[in-house]
This record gives C-alpha cells, structure tokens and sequence, in this order.
C-alpha cells in the first residue's frame, strides 16, 4: 500500500483480557518499528525487526508484551493480560534503509484504552 | 532519564510570524536529530532533519540548527502559517544493534493565530 496500515484504529480491553494489534508496513521496507506513546508524551522505542529478525526488543515494559513478523512483511503486536497502565497508542513505522536522515514513515497507530 | 526534553508544552504565534521550537538532549552519541510534525489522530510525519555533523538545514519555510556544544536544536518556521497549527516532536538517532532508534521529546503544540 501506499503508506503503514495500522488496525484496529481504536481498541478497547477489559483489564485482564489479551490484544492483538496489526500493523501493515509499506510493501519493500525492510525495517519495522513499534512504538508507545502515552498521553502527553512522546513515542517511546518498544521493538525493532529487520525483515523477519526481532534484533532489538529492549523497550517491551513487560513480558505481557510480545512482538513478531513472521514472514518478514505484516507485523503483530500483543499484549496478555492487559493493564490500566497499558493504555497508549501504538505506533508502527516503516522504512527500506536504516539512513536517519530519511526518518521513518508511521503508521496513525490503534489508541488502545483498558478499562 | 529523558534524553530528549523540549520543554515547551505549547506556543502560539501569529500567522506571518516566525516560530520557534525548541529541543535540548543529553546524549553526545546521538548523530541525527528530526524534526516530526503530528496532526490529531494521525502519526508523526517526518519534516526536517540535521546530521550531527551540521549546525543548519534548510528546507524552504523550515530552518534546523544544531548547537552541539550547548546540546540545543531549535526549529525555526518563517512565515508560519495556520496550516502549521499542530504538535510537534524533536526525535535524535542513534545506530543501535543495526537500526537508527529515534528517542522522542515530549512535544510541543503549535497554534498559529489567524
């Protein structure tokens, strides 16, 4: 597609039930990015995949967090047993070399809300 | 710890005017710095970078410069216009086990008054 797809665009969890968020990159990029962001603040680094390799997952806050792209193109964010403090929009990027100038291209993100 | 701190929540400016975003970090190995601009429900859409190696970019109406010493970047919009109304996030770079991880300031809200 012509840009990241992300869905659901809004999400909301009872406490306690488990997620799945999806994000489609843009077709050809290499890079796959997932990011926080809570209310107020910046995108916080969750995890990073090159193809279908999870070479960083250092910023997953728990192990209810669990990232994968199996075939190297879509990708899955889920997150067991969800918290209050879960609540944030997920953002996924994309992007076909790692060159900073370049940035990456983000998806709108899914607001997820637990309640 | 905050790496990246813009610490400025918002800022309004007239229309004409420029404005001016400010961005201040603490990590020396950073070696790109962006520029992002956020509408409501939407992501960050990339809008001007600088490597370290430079002290300006410009890219028509926007303007980056890099004060390594004072560890400041700022980005200047002339004219501003109603359009640039939005949220605005400063992000640096570093290569870190094979990807350039961007970490994030806060944001600042930009309202450009008609």
């Amino acid at each position: 597609g012509a840009g990241v797809s992300q869905s659901p665009r809004y999400k909301v969890a009872k406490r306690g039930q488990d997620v799945a968020l999806r994000c489609d990159p843009i077709s050809g990029h290499v890079s796959l990015f997932w990011y926080q962001q809570a209310l107020g603040q910046g995108p916080e680094f969750l995890t990073y995949f090159q193809n279908e390799a999870q070479l960083d997952k250092s910023g997953l806050p728990s192990d209810r967090f669990f990232a994968e792209r199996p075939e190297g193109s879509v990708s899955t964010l889920k997150i067991q047993r969800t918290q209050q403090e879960d609540s944030a929009v997920y953002l996924c990027a994309s992007s076909l070399v790692d060159r900073g100038l370049s940035g990456y291209t983000f998806g709108s993100g899914t607001r997820l809300t637990v309640v | 710890d905050q790496q990246v701190k813009q610490n400025s929540p918002s800022l309004s400016v007239q229309e004409g005017r420029i404005s001016i975003l400010n961005c201040d970090y603490t990590n020396s190995m950073f070696d790109y710095f962006l520029w992002y601009k956020k509408y409501p429900a939407e992501g960050p859409t990339f809008l001007i970078s600088i490597s370290s190696i430079k002290d300006k970019n410009e890219d028509g109406r926007f303007t980056v410069f890099l004060n390594k010493s004072a560890k400041h970047l700022s980005l200047h919009i002339v004219p501003s216009q109603p359009g640039d109304s939005a949220v605005y996030f400063c992000a640096a770079s570093a290569m870190v086990g094979g990807a350039q991880k961007l970490v994030f300031g806060q944001g600042t809200r930009l309202t450009i008054n008609p």
